[in-house]
């Protein structure tokens, strides 16, 4: 079972304006969530992550937002630039392992 | 300082045969793992190290050995290869493996077995 779903596989934005990523996990106990960002023929590379303490994490055009109550997180970029576009990955961890969602692949149109 | 290196890049087995997949990283990390990448499905976790001479399964440890002699490389071996092993082949190394350590990953390997 996944711990971590990324229910949209793909989502389309228009340069400027915002990209919102969803991702939603099943274990209330999670305390800790990470986003990486993936470039065809690329290994993962770390965004941005947000512990379960607080509710947003910011970093320059990157905010991460932490619902616990509705076990879902969301990755925000504004504004969206074409270098933006990549697969998306929302994470979580048990211990030392990690679980990582299906990804979400952003295309931002010029 | 090269990060985490992965050779091949890509490879082509037929059912049965046996191969590596190297890992390598120059960051002195404690901390190694693999991953697998399918469609649909993610990052999965392979098998993970602490540090060298540990090694621990992680979600899909099934036809896959690690060993890790040295803190720099982290081998992954596949005895006896099958189809649904085909996927991407994703190395990682953070520094003590804790969940705030930031995981750098290498370049992958795209594997197919016939």
């Amino acid at each position: 079972d996944q711990q971590v779903k990324q229910n949209s596989p793909s989502l389309s934005v228009q340069e400027g304006r915002i990209s919102i990523l969803n991702c939603d996990y099943t274990n209330s106990m999670f305390d800790y969530f990470l986003w990486y960002k993936k470039y065809p023929a690329e290994g993962p590379t770390f965004l941005i992550s947000i512990s379960s303490i607080k509710d947003k994490n910011e970093d320059g055009r990157f905010t991460v937002f932490l619902n616990k109550s509705a076990k879902h997180l969301s990755l925000h970029i504004v504004p969206s630039q074409p270098g933006d576009s990549a697969v998306y990955f929302c994470a979580t961890h048990t211990g030392n392992q990690f679980y990582f969602g299906t990804g979400t692949s952003l295309t931002v149109i010029p | 300082n090269a990060g985490v290196t992965q050779t091949p890049k890509f490879q082509v087995l037929k059912t049965g045969q046996s191969m590596t997949l190297q890992c390598a990283q120059d960051m002195n990390h404690e901390y190694m793992s693999w991953y697998r990448q399918d469609p649909g499905m993610g990052l999965r976790l392979i098998h993970y190290s602490v540090g060298a001479g540990i090694t621990d399964q992680g979600e899909v440890p099934n036809g896959y050995n690690v060993s890790r002699s040295t803190t720099e490389d982290f081998p992954l071996r596949l005895l006896s290869a099958a189809p649904s092993q085909t996927s991407v082949y994703f190395c990682a190394s953070s520094y003590e493996g804790r969940y705030t350590d930031t995981q750098y990953f290498g370049p992958g390997t795209r594997l197919t077995v016939l």
